[in-house]
């Protein structure tokens, strides 16, 4: 089944040590999406790609970058994490044909220690 | 400013008895509208969709959702809810071919359905 697929489920790092988030999908959308979800608020939107073109949202942190090496792969890296980056990240795609519609991977829970 | 509201922080409804999740949205042109739910601890799940034609959509696990264009709201429905649906729902909107590809999201609603 085509899917959206995040890597790992769970991710705990201690303070200031860098990580990398790993999301992959198998439909072949141009439009990947990063987002960050704290105690069951609304995903906050931190950037999205379109094909390869990057667009960073204005209150995205400089900590948070993002790379897209190939249409299926895109990966999220936090430079220094800290304790406030604590949260569920979620990856998303969308086919970019107007309506936006987006599926979302199982998200990634990453513990700040 | 674009926004979409959804104006219950909660809504506890009991087993078998009919559920409304209120969404209510602000987006100028003519919006496509979405529903997602979210489980404990996994990623959000598309439920259903307006984008255009009859304004009662249906969509997955017996939901459905009916669009009114003056009211500018989406609000979620199910006849009959069941202790399962209990999740976190979001309401989305997407303001159409000016959007950068973007959803305008809700605050979320956390239904409970009670035995």
């Amino acid at each position: 089944d085509a899917m959206v697929i995040q890597n790992p489920r769970y991710q705990v790092t201690q303070f200031g040590k860098p990580v990398t988030l790993s999301c992959s999908q198998t439909l072949n959308h141009n439009v990947m999406y990063w987002y960050q979800q704290k105690s069951s608020q609304a995903p906050k939107l931190l950037f999205h790609y379109y094909d390869k073109d990057f667009n960073n949202e204005a209150d995205t942190p400089d900590n948070f970058q993002s790379r897209r090496p190939n249409t299926s792969f895109c990966f999220l890296d936090i430079r220094s994490p800290g304790l406030g980056d604590a949260a569920m990240y979620l990856c998303a795609t969308s086919g970019g044909r107007g309506n936006n519609e987006q599926f979302f991977g199982p998200g990634t829970r990453l513990t700040v220690l | 400013a674009q926004s979409v509201a959804q104006p219950e922080d909660q809504v506890n409804v009991a087993e078998g008895n009919p559920l409304t999740v209120k969404c209510t949205y602000s987006v100028s042109g003519n919006p496509y509208l979405f529903w997602y739910v979210q489980y404990p601890n996994r990623g959000l799940q598309f439920l259903l969709k307006y984008i255009t034609g009859d304004n009662l959509v249906k969509g997955s696990y017996g939901f459905e959702a009916e669009f009114n264009k003056s009211q500018t709201s989406f609000h979620l429905k199910k006849p009959s809810a069941l202790v399962s649906d209990s999740a976190l729902y979001f309401c989305a909107v997407s303001p159409g071919m000016d959007s950068n590809y973007q959803l305008i999201w809700g605050a979320g609603t956390k239904l409970i359905i009670k035995p």
